[in-house]
């Protein structure tokens, strides 16, 4: 079985660009959360998609929108850009079910916006 | 609102020393808790979890205990080696969709 995998590894933007980052959840699971990790500091929740819809949110403007598509893989897209944005950013996918349901994370994306 | 705190570094330690790591949580219901570990470079790795008051979560060498009345999840080992050297987060799942993490706590362990 294969993990969850993520690409690119690293890039890097320029302000006021738009970025793609890419998911391929693990087998089985059909649940993908991301989440942002700013040097230094602990993940904070993106959103979480469940099914090819967004299944919640956390504290982040529209400009950080998300996908995810039958095979269950998942798109981050976040457009304007900002040098703030620059972190590390993780995927994570799960199966559906309990709130204890282990979910297992990427290598992640290491984003710097200059 | 429902959040976890954990004791921040960075740890230096020497190698066969005990380690302890303070998480506590804040919470209206129980949420399950998890200690996640991440090496130099890498995303996270589960390391143990809890789901209910009084179980003990546990994987090489490490334990935590789910404890109701303190609102803590410590994490514990008892004879640290290098390899252990990592950044450790605390982290709760209060509802069904997210894990709300600590600031992550460094780990230096010294030949």
């Amino acid at each position: 079985e294969t993990g969850v995998t993520q690409s690119p590894t690293h890039l890097i933007k320029t302000r006021g660009q738009q970025v793609t980052l890419r998911c391929s959840s693990q087998s089985g699971h059909n649940t993908v959360s991301w989440y942002q990790q700013a040097l230094g500091q602990g993940p904070q929740f993106i959103f979480q998609y469940y099914r090819e819809e967004e299944n919640g949110r956390g504290n982040f403007p529209p400009r950080f929108s998300g996908l995810q598509f039958p095979n269950y893989s998942s798109e981050l897209n976040v457009n304007a850009l900002e040098l703030d944005d620059s972190a590390l950013y993780l995927c994570a996918s799960s199966a559906s079910g309990p709130p204890n349901t282990e979910a297992f994370f990427g290598q992640g994306t290491r984003l710097t916006v200059v | 609102g429902d959040s976890v705190t954990q004791m921040e570094g960075p740890v230096t330690l020497s190698e066969e020393a005990f380690l302890t790591i303070n998480c506590t949580y804040t919470a209206t219901g129980y949420p399950s808790l998890f200690w996640y570990v991440q090496y130099p470079g890498e995303g996270l790795q589960l390391l143990l979890k809890a789901t209910k008051a009084d179980d003990k979560g546990s994987n090489k060498g490490f334990e935590a205990t789910y404890r109701k009345e303190t609102t803590s999840f410590h994490l514990e080992k008892g004879s640290v080696q290098v390899s252990d050297s990592a950044v450790y987060f605390c982290a709760g799942k209060f509802n069904d969709y997210k894990l709300s993490f600590g600031a992550g706590t460094t780990v230096t362990v010294r030949a």
